[in-house]
Formats: structure tokens, C-alpha cells, sequence
């Protein structure tokens, strides 16, 4: 197991496209979060999930952006119609059910919208 | 509202010499604190929370509810020590992380 993968681990865009990205979770984590990182700042909540559920969604998150987690294993991170602020670390972490809140995250996804 | 305040963006310290990097968070119940690490190329990873209450790489934070406050210190800095770091907070399924402070250890 090498940890939380993330793919791609670089998105180029133009203003308008749709993008996906992949997180694909340590085995048996069943909690999985993303976030968004923007320069200078620390990772910012976006989505929760423990397995298929979406339990959680930040009150900052736009109704462009969409998150799946369709069989409780690896997620997808859909944003629509992307604007220039879009632009980012996407961020992927998970940890196991437990007492324990430790999260192991991935390596990330950076976007450029153009 | 939450909230995870890191007052220093920048911290350079000289090689053996103690470092303090503040932290300071607001939250209405009983949050669960953390100080992540971010090394040159790598990827976020713990560092240590409040609850283990363990020295990890020297490194300590000691949780004051009082003063809501999350510091992290050390008594010798090194080398390998320069760093992001970022204090986080864990309340209900959400986690905040303050603005981060890049330390450098000046050898």
C-alpha cells in the first residue's frame, strides 16, 4: 500500500472546461475528505464521505463542484464551467473508522485554470 | 464561528536554539487539536495531536483551553525541522487548518 494516491498530479485547463479528479484511498479507509489549497494558505474543507456517503459539504463549496464516492472505495472530485479561481491544490486524505482522527493525505492535484 | 489562527507566517530560528510556533483556535465544544508537517517535496502529514500528549522529533504542544491555544515547541531546533507547519483543528466531521508558518533553521 503507498498511501493515498491521487490522479492527475497536474490539470491544465482553459476557463469553461469541466475537470475530474481521482483519490484513491488507503485500503480500508473508509473516511475520505478533500480539499483545496490555494497559495499561502492552509488545506480548506470541502467534502466528507464515510464510504459511499456524502456526509458532509462545506458551505463555501459552489454548486459547480461535485464529489463521488460511488462504492465506498476511490472518489471523484467533478468541477463544471471552471473559472480562473478554481485554480489550486486539490487535496485528498483518509483514515480509518476508530478513535483515531488521524488523517493521511495524498499528494495532491494541481489545477491551472487559463 | 471555527477558526485556526497562526500569527506567524515566517519563522527563521539558528540551529540549537528553541523554536515556538503559535497557535490559536476558536471553537464552541471540545475540538480535537493537531500540528501537521509539510517537508520540502512531500506530501501533508501528522506531526502530533493533543490527545497521544508525546514528544514526536522533539517536538511538543501542550493544549491550554484556557488561552485556546495550541503551541508547538521545541527545545533545540535542527536542521531537518525547516518545514511547514500547519495547526488544525477537529470538531464534528470537519477539519480547519490555520495559514501555516514556514520555519527555517538557520545552521
Amino acid at each position: 500500500d503507498t498511501g493515498v494516491s491521487q490522479d492527475p498530479r497536474h490539470k491544465i485547463t482553459k476557463r469553461g472546461q469541466n475537470v475530474t479528479f481521482r483519490c484513491d484511498p488507503i485500503s480500508e479507509h473508509n473516511r475520505l475528505y478533500w480539499y483545496r489549497q490555494t497559495l499561502g494558505q492552509g488545506p480548506e474543507f470541502l467534502t466528507y464521505f464515510q464510504n459511499e456517503a456524502q456526509l458532509e459539504k462545506s458551505r463555501l463549496l459552489s454548486d459547480r463542484f461535485s464529489a463521488e464516492r460511488p462504492k465506498g472505495s476511490f472518489s471523484t472530485l467533478e468541477i463544471q464551467r471552471t473559472e480562473q479561481g478554481d485554480s489550486a491544490m486539490y487535496l485528498c486524505a483518509s483514515r480509518p473508522d476508530g478513535d483515531s482522527n488521524i488523517q493521511y493525505f495524498g499528494a495532491g492535484t494541481r489545477l491551472s485554470v487559463l | 464561528a471555527q477558526r485556526v489562527t497562526q500569527p506567524e507566517k515566517l519563522l527563521s530560528v539558528f540551529k540549537g536554539a528553541p523554536v515556538e510556533l503559535k497557535c490559536n483556535y476558536s471553537y464552541s465544544g471540545s475540538p480535537e487539536l493537531f500540528w501537521y508537517v509539510q517537508y520540502s517535496r512531500q506530501r501533508l502529514q501528522l506531526l502530533l495531536r493533543h490527545i497521544s500528549r508525546e514528544s514526536i522529533k522533539g517536538f511538543t504542544a501542550d493544549l491550554n483551553k484556557g488561552e485556546t491555544s495550541f503551541h508547538l515547541k521545541k527545545p533545540f531546533a535542527q536542521e531537518e525541522d525547516s518545514a511547514m507547519y500547519y495547526c488544525a483543528l477537529s470538531g464534528g466531521n470537519q477539519f480547519y487548518f490555520g495559514t501555516g508558518t514556514s520555519l527555517t533553521v538557520i545552521p
